[in-house]
């Protein structure tokens, strides 16, 4: 059974500071990986996608992804109060098309 | 121009009570999703739909169905409605198998 693990947090960084997210998953053939941002009320939207190794990069936003260690990142630069909110972490691929979701992790970003 | 519509955005009803929740998405896409996220706010997957093909987790109990008239909707329908059954559920779509899922609104179930 595929796993999508995630520390919960909260995660509490000052404006202007790099956020770090992390996340692990258990199946070494999943082949595509997502952040996603959820404010509370609200439904989860896309950050960001990845699907090879390394860095990609959009805006403040970049995500990195280690496959052999079965590793994602977001990094958050220049964290701004608008940033505070449930991130996600999804995985799919390795026979399943279905995506699977750890349980998140709430970022705060304080003035 | 909405990508992923649900309806009803809240829904309030009795326990017993039999209610369907209706999706709708106008981007063309493949696949179609239903979540449910609880008060911890995990997502858990329900059901997709592709290609008429449907796979549906095995731990969701069958008060629930989804029913797709077509490829642009994927309607839930739930029979018999117990108080667990309160949360948030939730509709994407993804254009193929391996790229994102964009979801909807999400429909509020509360069951008193």
């Amino acid at each position: 059974q595929k796993e999508v693990e995630q520390n919960s947090g909260p995660l509490s960084v000052p404006e202007g500071a790099i956020a770090s997210l992390n996340c692990t998953y258990s199946d070494r053939v999943s082949q595509s990986f997502f952040w996603y941002r959820q404010y509370s009320g609200k439904s989860p939207e896309l950050i960001m996608s990845i699907y090879s190794n390394g860095d990609k990069e959009d805006g403040r936003f970049t995500a990195q992804l280690n496959k052999a260690s079965q590793y994602v990142s977001l990094l958050i630069r220049d964290s701004q109060p608008s940033d505070s909110a449930t991130y996600l972490c999804a995985v799919k691929g390795g026979g399943s098309y279905i995506p699977t979701f750890g349980r998140g992790t709430s970022l705060i970003v304080h003035p | 121009d909405t990508a992923v519509s649900q309806t009803p955005k809240y829904l309030v009803t009795q326990m017993g009570n039999d209610k369907s929740i209706k999706c709708e998405q106008n981007l063309g896409h493949d696949t179609m999703y239903w979540y449910k996220q609880d008060s911890k706010k995990f997502l858990k997957i329900m059901f997709s739909y592709n290609n008429k093909e449907l796979i549906i987790n095995e731990t969701v109990p069958n008060r629930f169905s989804p029913k797709s008239p077509d490829k642009a909707h994927l309607n839930l329908h739930i029979n018999s409605l117990e108080l667990g059954d309160s949360a948030v559920y939730f509709c994407a779509s993804s254009p193929a198998m391996n790229t994102e899922a964009f979801f909807g609104q999400g429909t509020r179930l509360t069951v008193v």
